[in-house]
């Protein structure tokens, strides 16, 4: 079993859906990350989280300690948003080593 | 531009060569790690470094080598490329805490045949 499950793999949405990518880690963490990988191209950092809740425009991303469990919502969507999005966790510990979930695969369609 | 410049972004390689992939960082961080990312897998840790002079494996560290003699540079050394090391690489950096932001290179789509 994978230390960040991811759900779900593949997500097809109509702009304008709101939408819910779900994080669920089972290790330790100092911090969280939701990242965001167009087809072909780099990485990018959407949020970092320890704590609650962030909010950068049309996205949101929510954080249970307790839980360990993470959401990323996305309000109004738009194809443009048709990415990879990728859970990484900061796993506890002497260095902050990255351990990474498998990706959701996001496709907005007009 | 503050950020990670990892070069190359294409290299095709035949079984065999070896190759080094650049990597450098202009923020100051003390955390860098190289990992690999595969159709169906989260990225992998390769290597990584928490300071210059000090690197560490990390989960798939076989057939490639790191050095960090600076803060602003790890370089990624295939040693005798392999079919296996076809992948996508990134290079990326952070604070040592890990609790501020993640940046990353663009990435180098490595091919071996």
């Amino acid at each position: 079993k994978n230390e960040v499950e991811q759900s779900p793999q593949n997500l097809t949405a109509q702009e304008g859906e709101f939408i819910t990518i779900n994080c669920s880690y089972s290790v330790g963490i100092s911090a969280l990350h939701w990242l965001q990988q167009h087809p072909g191209g780099g990485i990018v950092s959407l949020f970092m989280l320890s704590s609650g809740k962030k909010k950068h425009g049309r996205l949101i991303a929510t954080i249970n300690i307790q839980e360990k469990h993470s959401s990323l919502h996305i309000t109004a969507s738009h194809p443009r948003d048709s990415a990879v999005y990728i859970c990484a966790v900061v796993a506890g510990g002497a260095t902050n080593k990255l351990i990474f979930g498998t990706g959701t695969l996001l496709a907005v369609q007009p | 531009n503050a950020g990670v410049t990892q070069t190359p972004k294409f290299q095709v390689l035949k079984t065999g060569q070896s190759m080094t992939l650049q990597c450098a960082q202009d923020m100051n961080h003390e955390y860098m790690s190289w990992y690999r990312q595969d159709p169906g897998m989260g990225l992998r840790l390769i290597h990584y470094s928490v300071g210059a002079g000090i690197t560490d494996q990390g989960e798939v560290p076989n057939g490639y080598n790191v050095s960090r003699s600076t803060t602003e540079d790890f370089p990624l050394r295939l040693l005798s490329a392999a079919p296996s090391q076809t992948s996508v690489y990134f290079c990326a950096s952070s604070s040592l805490s890990g609790r501020t932001e993640a940046f990353f290179g663009q990435g180098t789509r490595l091919t071996v045949v």
